[in-house]
């Protein structure tokens, strides 16, 4: 079974809905990471948690939120997606306890038209 | 100035070859350097990192990093057409609260049979 697992993998969705893209970990890692990436721009980091309790903006937060339901779970929300919210967004994972070396998800594929 | 800058190429290569990566950062206090593959609508996957000056070597893989010259490459050797990928090469700032990684937007690299 994979180590970071992401749902789901694609989704079509339309202009104003709310989407939940989650993440599920089994490396007993403490942080979680979610980026965005298109093409031209490379990754982006989104929102990032360092152990349940803590959770941080990266750089383009800015009509998303995100939960940290437990230390293997961190969940990213569209409150009202919108058509440049269509990306490929990857969860990450790394463990602060060693080389903090970030592991990815294999992405979900996301379309809102 | 970008943050981490890489030459988006593509960078073509015969079979055999040796192919060189680069990436320059501008945050001097950078810590870590990383170099992620990744391939067409897939998530990226750690090839190996580096933290010290000088070269690092992991099977047909070579980093180099020159702090002083805010520098870091890639050389595959012998490259093999299952090489042909995105390069994306990043960096972390600092350790603690501030650890998260800066990407830049990668290199693409094709090898040809």
């Amino acid at each position: 079974d994979a180590d970071v697992t992401q749902t789901p993998r694609n989704r079509i969705t339309k202009t104003g809905k709310r989407i939940m893209l989650e993440c599920s970990q089994t490396k007993g890692h403490d942080r979680m990471y979610w980026y965005r990436q298109d093409p031209g721009l490379g990754l982006r980091l989104i929102y990032y948690s360092f152990d349940v309790k803590d959770i941080n903006k990266g750089e383009i937060s800015d009509g998303y939120s995100v939960s940290r339901q437990a230390q293997a779970k961190f969940s990213l929300s569209l409150e009202s997606a919108i058509p440049n919210q269509t990306a490929l967004y990857f969860c990450a994972t790394s463990d602060s306890r060693g080389s903090d070396t970030q592991y990815f998800g294999p992405g979900t594929r996301l379309t809102v038209l | 100035q970008k943050e981490v800058e890489q030459n988006s190429g593509p960078l073509s290569v015969p079979e055999g070859a040796i192919a060189s990566l680069n990436c320059t950062y501008s945050d001097r206090g950078s810590q870590s350097f990383f170099w992620y593959r990744q391939y067409s609508g897939k998530s990226p996957e750690l090839i190996m990192f580096i933290y010290s000056n000088g070269d690092k070597e992991d099977g047909r893989f070579t980093a180099q990093l020159n702090k002083a010259s805010q520098y870091v490459s890639l050389l595959i050797r012998d490259s093999q057409p299952s090489d042909s990928a995105t390069y994306l090469c990043a960096v972390n700032k600092g350790g603690g609260s501030n650890y998260k990684l800066t990407f830049g937007k990668g290199t693409l690299l094709t090898v040809n049979p």
